[in-house]
């Protein structure tokens, strides 16, 4: 079965500073990795996603991601948050099926 | 991406009653689901809304206590039936669309009192 663990719940970090939220995945194949965004109030926004290819993930909003299969990692950073980041944020393993575990998320603050 | 519509956004419902969720996409696409989101925790799945023909329903959901229809490619709906306390979350439909993207519905947040 698949899981994905998200090991942070709450981090607080500067207006300016980098940001690293991680993520470590359990499935028996390659797995189909994303990263959400959920703001208050909202839905889930899709941040980015990978299925093959280069490991190195661009998103929006200046996110990006790292696939280290060999770590079984899949974490999301960005170089200087914004106070708009704020949010709640869920990594998803899922496979050809579509069907996905969401880890339980991690809280993001942003303090000025 | 794709737009998702669904509704109603939120609903405050009488234990015992059903309440039905529409989820509404902008274009055709083969893939919807339909998720839970108790409060304070993360996504769990419901069932696959298959196009046609019967949901696929995740261990630990039944199709007695969320029956979901999905008539065509653009809409499904979802049933909350006899619905308790233990019902109150976000139910959110998502859709897989063109590159391999899965999007999400804003979701609908239930209370049942």
């Amino acid at each position: 079965a698949q899981s994905v663990t998200q090991p942070d719940i709450h981090i607080t970090v500067s207006e300016g500073a980098s940001l690293e939220l991680r993520c470590n995945y359990s499935y028996g194949a390659t797995p189909y990795l994303f990263w959400y965004v959920q703001s208050p109030g909202q839905g889930l926004q899709l941040l980015l996603k990978y299925f093959s290819g280069d490991t190195l993930v661009q998103g929006i909003k200046g996110f990006e991601a790292e696939f280290k299969r060999s770590q079984s990692s899949f974490n999301l950073r960005k170089p200087s948050v914004h106070w708009s980041d704020a949010a709640e944020y869920f990594c998803a393993v899922g496979a050809v099926d579509y069907k996905l575990s969401f880890g339980a998320g991690t809280t993001v603050t942003v303090r000025a | 991406s794709a737009v998702i519509s669904q509704k109603p956004s939120r609903d405050i419902c009488q234990r015992g009653t059903s309440l039905t969720i529409q989820c509404q996409v902008d274009s055709q696409v083969t893939m919807m689901f339909w998720y839970r989101q108790q409060p304070g925790q993360s996504l769990t799945l419901i069932a696959t809304a298959n196009q046609g023909s019967e949901a696929t329903y995740e261990s630990g959901f039944v199709i007695d206590k969320f029956p979901i229809s999905r008539p065509n490619l653009t809409f499904s709906t979802l049933t909350v039936s006899n619905m308790s306390p233990e019902d109150s979350s976000i139910y959110l439909c998502s859709v897989k669309w063109g590159n391999e993207k899965l999007f999400f519905g804003s979701g609908t947040q239930l209370s049942v009192l």
